[in-house]
């Protein structure tokens, strides 16, 4: 493994069902993001982790949630799908070195919720 | 959290610098101000970023305003790879460490 990982690819999901979505990173970066990004739009975040043990909601966490525990997963889970969650996920861990401060982002997760 | 305002799209020459313009007018003092692009299909990928001089490197210079309102991501010579989506970021300086990404610029590149 280099870099992030997500899993699966994409996923097609029946309304109210439970669904996990996998990232892992094996750069050993303490903080970790998930984002969405709707069709032809900007991504928004949903929930962060700066360190193991710790995470934070972003601009739209309601119907996630996350856990960290430890440095190199960060999986995203949706409870009970709902169609509107229908979006392609990245997710990104941040360097912080010196002048350095860079995002790496995965490839991303296609979800369709019917 | 403070936004950023960006053109929705700009179009290019081969070969020709490109100037994307992002204005923060609502900036902290200790906002970072980031760039990252994205390539279709794919995630984005870092850029540059700078707090108040202008930065440069292998991939494209960062000039700050003064007053830290508004900032130009400049590409110097636009290549056909260079067609993407550039996001203006603001790194949230309260310790949270979120990025706030907006909608961007589409930079079309003409050959």
């Amino acid at each position: 493994i280099a870099g992030i990982t997500q899993a699966p690819t994409s996923q097609i999901l029946a309304a109210g069902r439970r669904m996990t979505l996998r990232c892992t990173q094996d750069m050993r970066h303490n903080a970790m993001y998930w984002y969405r990004q709707d069709l032809g739009l900007g991504l928004r975040l949903i929930h962060y982790s700066n360190t193991a043990g710790t995470t934070g909601k972003g601009e739209v966490p309601d119907g996630y949630s996350v856990s960290r525990a430890n440095t190199d997963d960060f999986p995203l889970t949706l409870a009970s799908a709902v169609p509107s969650q229908t979006s392609v996920y990245f997710c990104a861990s941040r360097l912080r070195d010196g002048s350095t401060d860079t995002q790496y982002f995965g490839p991303g997760t296609r979800l369709t919720v019917l | 959290d403070a936004k950023t305002t960006q053109p929705n799209s700009m179009e290019s020459n081969e070969e020709e610098p490109v100037h994307l313009p992002c204005n923060h007018s609502t900036i902290s003092g200790t906002d970072y101000i980031h760039w990252y692009r994205q390539l279709p299909s794919q995630g984005p990928e870092y850029v540059i970023h700078g707090l108040t001089s202008n930065v440069n490197n292998r991939m494209a210079s960062l000039a700050i305003a003064e007053d830290r309102k508004s900032s130009t991501l400049i590409l110097h010579r636009a290549t056909l790879r260079d067609a993407a989506v550039y996001y203006c970021i603001l790194r949230d300086a309260s310790g949270t460490y979120k990025y706030i990404f907006g909608t961007g610029t589409r930079l079309k590149v003409l050959a």
